[in-house]
C-alpha cells in the first residue's frame, strides 16, 4: 500500500464550481501535510501547509482529519488559473520521510 | 533571492555518457532531496541527504550517484549504468525536520 494516495482524476469542472479533493495516508506517524501545486511542465510549489485545526487562504481550504487518516482540500469559485496538478504530502519524523501523492489533475473549463 | 538554482534546465546525454545535474541552494537548509519525475507519474526519490558530507539512497538509486561536500550544494550524476535516464529532475531542500520543502526549476535530462 502506497504511504499517500490519491484520486489521480482528472477533475473536469466549469469556472465558478467548487472542488474538493481527498488523500489518504497510511502511517498515523506522519505528523505534516501539505498540498502543492504543480503546473505542467514545471516544479511542485507549495499551496498550502495542513493544520489540524484546518487552514483557509482565500478559495482554498485545507482540512487534516487525523482519525480517518485523510486530508482534504477545497477550491472554491474555481477559475481557469487553478487548473494544475495538486500533490499531496506527508511528512513523518525521521529520515527518508517525505512521502507524495501521485497527484489529482484539475483543468477548469470556461 | 534566495532559493534553490538547478542547471542546467535541459540537457541532452549521448548513451553510455554520464551527466552531473547541479543543485544549489541559499536557503541555509540541512536537508536536500533529488527525485525524478516522469510523465504522468509522480515524484520517485533518488537520494537525499540530511547533512553536509552524509546522504542516503532513496526508492531508486541505481544508477546514480551524489554528494555533499558543501551545505549548500546536492550534485547530482546520471551515470551510463542508469538505463532509462529521460526525465525530470528535481532538486528539493528542506529546513528544520517538518518544515516546507522548496523545489528547484527543475532539470529535464534527454536520451538521444
Amino acid at each position: 500500500r502506497k504511504e499517500v494516495e490519491q484520486d489521480p482524476g482528472p477533475f473536469n469542472v466549469p469556472e465558478g464550481a467548487t472542488v474538493a479533493f481527498n488523500c489518504t495516508y497510511s502511517n498515523s506517524a506522519s505528523q505534516s501535510f501539505f498540498w502543492y501545486r504543480q503546473d505542467c511542465r514545471k516544479e511542485p510549489k507549495l499551496l498550502m501547509s495542513v493544520y489540524s485545526s484546518g487552514n483557509e487562504d482565500g478559495r482554498f481550504t485545507a482540512q487534516l482529519n487525523r482519525a480517518s487518516q485523510y486530508i482534504s482540500l477545497l477550491i472554491r469559485d474555481s477559475k481557469l488559473s487553478d487548473s494544475a496538478t495538486y500533490l499531496c504530502v506527508a511528512w513523518q519524523t525521521g529520515a527518508n520521510n517525505l512521502f507524495f501523492g501521485t497527484g489529482t489533475r484539475l483543468t477548469v473549463i470556461p | 533571492d534566495g532559493g534553490i538554482t538547478q542547471s542546467p534546465k535541459y540537457l541532452f546525454r549521448k548513451e553510455g555518457q554520464n551527466v552531473t545535474l547541479s543543485c544549489e541552494q541559499n536557503l541555509n537548509h540541512d536537508a536536500m532531496y533529488w527525485y525524478r519525475q516522469d510523465p504522468g507519474q509522480g515524484l520517485r526519490l533518488i537520494y537525499y541527504s540530511q547533512i553536509v558530507n552524509d546522504f542516503q539512497k532513496g526508492d531508486i538509486a541505481e544508477g546514480y550517484s551524489v554528494s555533499r561536500e558543501k551545505k549548500e550544494s546536492f550534485p547530482l550524476t546520471v551515470t551510463s549504468a542508469q538505463k532509462n535516464p529521460t526525465a525530470f529532475y528535481l532538486c528539493a531542500s528542506q529546513g528544520a525536520s517538518g518544515n516546507t520543502i522548496y523545489f528547484g526549476e527543475g532539470s529535464w535530462l534527454t536520451v538521444v
